[in-house]
């Protein structure tokens, strides 16, 4: 089945220490998305890729970086984890052409940053 | 800009009764509109969406949703719940011409009691 899938699901690491979080998609989508979700709130988009191109949201912090060297695999970089960063991260794909089309999100990965 | 108001934090219901979870939103200009579910330590999945065809949306689980423009509402239904509904809901909009953004209500956490 075509699908989003992320790794690990769950990461531990310690403050300070860089982490990066993976994701991959079968479907062939031209977007990817990374949220940030902290608990009992809406996630927040950090950054998205429209093909090649990356897109910053204004307030995301300049701690999280994010590769996509090809179609299929997006990268999300936590440069130096502080104890606010422990969320869940989720990744999203959509294949958006001239309508806006629907986003399918991964499991996540649940970060710890002790 | 677009955006979306879920009316209540959390909905508790018995099993076998009706669920209403309710979301309006605000669009200058025609709306894509989105429930996703989720489950504890999972990632989004799509219940149902609306995309100007039929205003009468049906999903999956037994959920449906209705358009109702004059209302600006597109509350989601399911006539009998399980317990296995028991998870956070989230509405979200987007708008239907080209690339826009997801913007999510601030959820809605169902609560299924036996």
């Amino acid at each position: 089945d075509a699908m989003v899938i992320q790794n690990p699901r769950y990461q531990v690491t310690q403050f300070g220490k860089p982490v990066t979080l993976s994701c991959s998609q079968t479907l062939n989508h031209n977007v990817m998305y990374w949220y940030q979700q902290k608990s009992s709130q809406a996630p927040k988009l950090l950054f998205h890729y429209y093909d090649k191109d990356f897109n910053n949201e204004a307030d995301t912090p300049d701690n999280f970086q994010s590769r996509r060297p090809n179609t299929s695999f997006c990268f999300l970089d936590i440069r130096s984890p502080g104890l606010g960063d422990a969320a869940m991260y989720l990744c999203a794909t959509s294949r958006v052409d001239r309508e806006a089309d629907t986003q399918y999100f991964g499991p996540g990965t649940r970060l710890t940053v002790l | 800009a677009q955006s979306v108001t879920q009316l209540g934090s959390h909905v508790s219901v018995s099993e076998g009764a009706l669920v209403l979870l309710r979301c309006n939103y605000s669009s200058s200009v025609p709306p894509y509109l989105f429930w996703y579910v989720q489950y504890p330590n999972q990632g989004l999945q799509l219940l149902l969406k609306y995309t100007s065809a039929a205003t009468l949306v049906k999903g999956i689980n037994g959920f449906e949703a209705e358009f109702k423009k004059s209302e600006t509402s597109f509350h989601l239904t399911k006539p009998s719940a399980h317990m296995s509904d028991a998870a956070e809901y989230f509405c979200a909009v987007t708008l239907n011409t080209g690339f826009q953004k997801l913007v999510f209500g601030t959820g809605t956490r169902l609560l299924v009691s036996p």
